[in-house]
């Protein structure tokens, strides 16, 4: 059974810009996470999606975006780039059983570098 | 979702037991404490979970005292390949409490040969 995948595997990109990643859950999976890990720390959370609705996010500006499609597929869109949105962008997906979550199975990341 | 606390580094030597300790004083009734692992340039993955006394898997063991103030992980004879962070999370369920779950900074542990 397919992981969690995600790409681009690296994304370069300049100031100003704007830069989109995509992930594809675990099938069966509905529920897709998002979380941003800048260079020697841990992970910070970004956005939650369930069943095509935005369900929590993070402590992240405007310009950090997503939506889940119908295929419970995910992207994530960071406008208007700064340098220090330079990170390795993961995605996780899990499965919600009696209204909890089981783990989260996580992707390698997509590495977006912001010059 | 409850403020846990790990060391951040440790060091160990192939063959060794290693025991990383978790504090989280504010658990609530129905949090679950969950670990993973992260190596380089990768997505964490899933090592183990409980909710009180002892739960062994083919990884690793969780320790859990009766309070649920602290946990730890152990993990048996350590390899070069266990080299990695190791994340505690604690919480009833990440879907309630995603948002909040940031994973903190974990504990790096570094096995020398």
């Amino acid at each position: 059974e397919a992981g969690v995948t995600q790409s681009p595997t690296h994304l370069i990109k300049t100031r100003g810009q704007q830069a989109t990643l995509r992930c594809s859950p675990i099938s069966g999976h509905t529920s897709v996470y998002w979380y941003q890990q800048a260079l020697g720390l841990g992970l910070q959370f970004l956005l939650w999606y369930d069943e095509g609705e935005e369900r929590n996010r993070g402590n992240f500006p405007p310009r950090f975006s997503g939506r889940q499609f119908p295929n419970y597929s995910s992207e994530l869109n960071v406008n208007a780039l700064e340098l220090e949105d330079s990170a390795l962008y993961l995605c996780a997906s899990s499965l919600i059983f009696r209204g909890e979550t089981g783990e989260l199975f996580f992707g390698e990341g997509s590495r977006l570098t912001v010059l | 979702l409850a403020k846990t606390t790990q060391p951040i580094s440790m060091d160990s030597y192939e063959g060794q037991e290693v025991n990383i300790t978790c504090s989280h004083n504010n658990i609530a009734t129905n949090d679950y404490i969950t670990w993973y692992q992260q190596f380089p340039s990768q997505g964490p993955r899933f090592i183990i979970q409980g909710y009180k006394t002892k739960v062994t898997n083919e990884v690793a063991s969780l320790f859990i005292p009766a309070d649920r103030k602290s946990s730890t992980l152990s993990l048996p004879r350590v390899s070069l390949s266990d080299t990695a962070v190791y994340y505690c999370l604690v919480g009833r369920d990440l879907q309630t409490n995603a948002g909040k779950s940031t994973f903190g900074d974990g504990t790096t542990l570094t096995v020398k040969p």
